[in-house]
């Protein structure tokens, strides 16, 4: 059974600290991941991709990939209260599937 | 349209009616996705769509669940006979590029409640 894995949360940060959100996943053979995040009640948009390893940054966020660890994360520096949502981790299995974590619960407190 | 549309947004069904749910996903996409989601759980996914074209449907739980794209634009997802499990979001997603190194973009989904 190919998984991904997440950390349920919920993950409380303090306005403008650095959250860290984390993600495993079982199928050594998935080239491609993402990071998208979901607020409550609305559907998931895209944060992030990333399909090599090492770091890839945009604006306040960087993804992080360590295939050999089969371990993905995203960064979210100068964390604002509207960056509160659940942020999905998902994995290729397949050209047409995609896996996806459970999602973390992130809440930025003022 | 500018995004992916669903509808109907909520649907209350009675267990044994039958249910169908529209996507219209962006003009020009290729890829369709099809997704289920439970509360507090990520999207499970349904089915896959390349045009008209139904390329892996390995996802649909039962022979219950149909789907069907037959001008490669619109989206139906119909379930026979629902069952009270069938409760979910179901999620429509499209994408530019063929299968799923593109960016997905989501519909705001079909919450259905079978009683």
């Amino acid at each position: 059974q190919k998984e991904v894995e997440q950390n349920s949360g919920p993950l409380s940060v303090p306005e403008g600290a650095i959250a860290s959100l984390n993600c495993t996943y079982s199928d050594r053979g998935s080239q491609s991941f993402f990071w998208y995040r979901q607020y409550s009640g609305k559907s998931p948009e895209l944060i992030m991709s990333i399909y090599s390893n090492g770091d890839k940054e945009d604006g306040r966020f960087t993804a992080q990939l360590n295939k050999a660890s089969q371990y993905v994360s995203l960064l979210i520096r100068d964390s604002q209260p509207s960056d509160s949502a659940t942020y999905l981790c998902a994995v290729n299995l397949s050209n047409y599937q995609l896996i996806w974590g459970a999602g973390t619960k992130l809440i930025i407190k003022p | 349209g500018a995004g992916v549309s669903q509808s109907p947004r909520y649907k209350v069904a009675k267990r044994g009616q039958d249910v169908a749910l529209r996507c219209d996903p962006i003009s020009g996409h290729v890829s369709l996705f099809w997704y289920q989601q439970a509360l507090g759980q990520g999207p499970e996914f349904l089915t896959y769509f390349q045009n008209e074209a139904q390329l892996d449907k390995s996802g649909l739980p039962s022979d219950r669940f149909f789907a069907e794209r037959p001008e490669g634009s619109v989206s139906t997802l119909k379930i026979q006979r629902t069952q009270q499990e069938d409760s979910a979001v179901y999620l429509c997603a499209s994408s530019f590029s063929g299968g799923v190194t593109g960016e997905l973009f989501f519909g705001e989904g079909s919450r259905l409640t079978v009683l």
